[in-house]
C-alpha cells in the first residue's frame, strides 16, 4: 500500500537532548513538508522540500533541522535549541513539484520531552 | 505574509443540525482553498478542495464549500450532520506553501 510512514509513534526525551523523527513515502511524490500541531494553534509549517537536496524554512524553523538526501525520506531533528518541543508532529508530501496543496498526511510522531 | 482565520473553536451540535464552519484567509493574488479533516485517532485527510472555476464545491460525505472571493472566505457547510462528523476540521490556503488554520473541533451528539 502507497502512503507515508512516520516513525516512532511515540518518543520521550529528556531535555538538552536531540531527536530525530523518520518519515518515509512510498507515492513517489516531490514535496515533503513536517508540521507541528499543538492544541488551540492548528498546523504550523516547520519546513519543507519541494525537490531532492533542497529545501526550505516553515514559519517557525528555529531549534529544527531536516535533510532531503533521498526522494522518500524526510527526517526532522528537533534539537536541544527548540524551546518548547513538546508536541504532535506530522508529515505529509504532495505530488507535484511546484505543488497544488494536496498534501497526503502521516499518522504523526508525538514527542514528549521529560 | 499570508494567514487563515477559523473563528469557530468549538461546535457543539446535535444530530441532524446544520454545520457552517466560517473561514477566512488573508491573501490577495490567486490561492488554492482547502478543507481538511481530522477524525479521532486518524490521519489528516482532505475533505474538498478549489483551485477554480465553480465556487461551489463538493467534498465527501455531504459537505461542501464556497468560496467567496469578494470576502476572503471558505465556508464550511453540511445540511445535516451525524455523529460520525464529530472531528477537527482545518481550513488551509495555498499560494507557495499550505497555510492552516488553527482548527474547529466539531463534536455531534447522537
Amino acid at each position: 500500500d502507497g502512503g507515508i510512514t512516520q516513525s516512532p509513534k511515540y518518543l520521550f526525551r529528556k531535555e538538552g537532548q536531540n531527536v530525530t523523527l523518520s518519515c518515509e513515502q512510498n507515492l513517489n511524490h516531490d514535496a515533503m513538508y513536517w508540521y507541528r500541531q499543538d492544541p488551540g494553534q492548528g498546523l504550523r509549517l516547520i519546513y519543507y522540500s519541494q525537490i531532492v537536496n533542497d529545501f526550505q524554512k516553515g514559519d517557525i524553523a528555529e531549534g529544527y533541522s531536516v535533510s532531503r538526501e533521498k526522494k522518500e525520506s524526510f527526517p526532522l531533528t528537533v534539537t536541544s535549541a527548540q524551546k518548547n518541543p513538546t508536541a504532535f508532529y506530522l508529515c505529509a508530501s504532495s505530488s507535484s513539484h511546484g505543488g497544488t496543496g494536496e498534501l497526503f498526511f502521516g499518522e504523526g510522531s508525538r514527542l514528549t520531552v521529560l | 505574509a499570508q494567514s487563515v482565520s477559523q473563528h469557530n473553536h468549538h461546535v457543539i451540535l446535535s444530530e441532524a443540525a446544520s454545520l457552517e464552519l466560517g473561514c477566512n484567509y488573508s491573501y490577495g493574488g490567486t490561492v488554492n482553498l482547502f478543507w481538511y479533516v481530522q477524525y479521532p485517532g486518524q490521519h489528516l485527510q482532505l475533505l474538498l478542495k478549489y483551485f477554480s472555476g465553480d465556487p461551489l464545491v463538493k467534498g465527501i460525505k455531504g459537505f461542501e464549500a464556497e468560496f467567496i472571493k469578494s470576502k476572503f472566505s471558505f465556508n464550511l457547510r453540511k445540511p445535516s450532520v451525524q455523529w460520525s462528523d464529530t472531528a477537527e476540521y482545518f481550513c488551509a490556503v495555498y499560494n507557495d506553501k499550505l497555510i492552516f488554520g488553527t482548527g474547529t473541533r466539531l463534536q455531534v451528539f447522537p
